[in-house]
């Protein structure tokens, strides 16, 4: 059974850093592209990054370009993202999901985790 | 950017009712195109991929549709567990993928 496991959300301070993860099972962990998608409180889904499986291409939304940094550890089945420079507007529980379709071009997320909530305020 | 928009924004349907969701892409996404349904505090979860394919375990009443820049989620006979919020997703070209803002599907 594919499981992901966030922790690490929190309170921040704006312009402050954060750090979280995402624990994988269930699935070779490696093999696949691994997201982050935030969701703003009572707002809509935005996609936030994407790392390819081995970690060498990394991809960002404009709006965290610059700022954030995801990278995965595949000795450990664990993905992680590094927020800086984090503003009100970042405030948000972010989801880490699982990519499919990397290989055919049809990339969708096919399981996500529960979601940690990062708030960013003074 | 890709600009994805839903319509409606929000729709009031009964029990056994057919319900459609159209997403329309601001340039073409050949078939580049999922579907998602959200319940409160929950995480979303994947019904469509590639416009039209179903994903494993999602039952047969929900379809997908087009392709280009006009997609449709149709929903063939409305349980009470499909009331949610639903979104569509595009994923083409490198990586900068975007939602459509969702649809909300409520009880009449």
């Amino acid at each position: 059974e594919v499981q992901l496991v966030e922790s690490g959300g929190g309170l921040v301070q704006p312009g402050g850093s954060l750090r979280f993860s995402c624990a994988a099972s269930g699935f070779t962990f490696s093999s696949f592209a691994m997201s982050w998608v935030r969701q703003a409180p009572g707002k809509g889904l935005e996609w936030v990054s994407t790392i390819s499986g081995s970690g060498a291409s990394a991809y960002y939304a404009d709006s965290v370009k610059g700022r954030f940094t995801i990278s995965r550890d595949n000795s450990k089945d664990t993905l992680y993202m590094q927020m800086n420079s984090l503003r009100v507007e970042d405030t948000a529980v972010y989801y880490c999901a699982k990519g499919e379709g990397w290989n055919s071009g049809y990339r969708r997320f096919d399981y996500w985790g529960q979601g940690t909530l990062v708030t960013v305020s003074s | 950017d890709i600009q994805m928009t839903q319509s409606p924004s929000s729709l009031s349907a009964s029990v056994g009712d057919r319900v459609t969701i159209t997403c329309r892409a601001s340039q073409s996404i050949r078939s580049y195109l999922n579907w998602y349904q959200q319940k409160p505090g929950k995480a979303p979860k994947l019904l469509i991929y590639a416009a039209s394919g179903l994903q494993s375990g999602v039952p047969s009443r929900f379809s997908g549709s087009g392709s280009g820049t006009d997609f449709t989620l149709n929903i063939s006979s409305l349980q009470p567990e499909d009331f949610a919020t639903y979104y569509c997703h595009q994923s083409h070209g490198s990586p900068q993928d975007t939602f459509g803002q969702g649809t909300k599907l409520e009880i009449k």
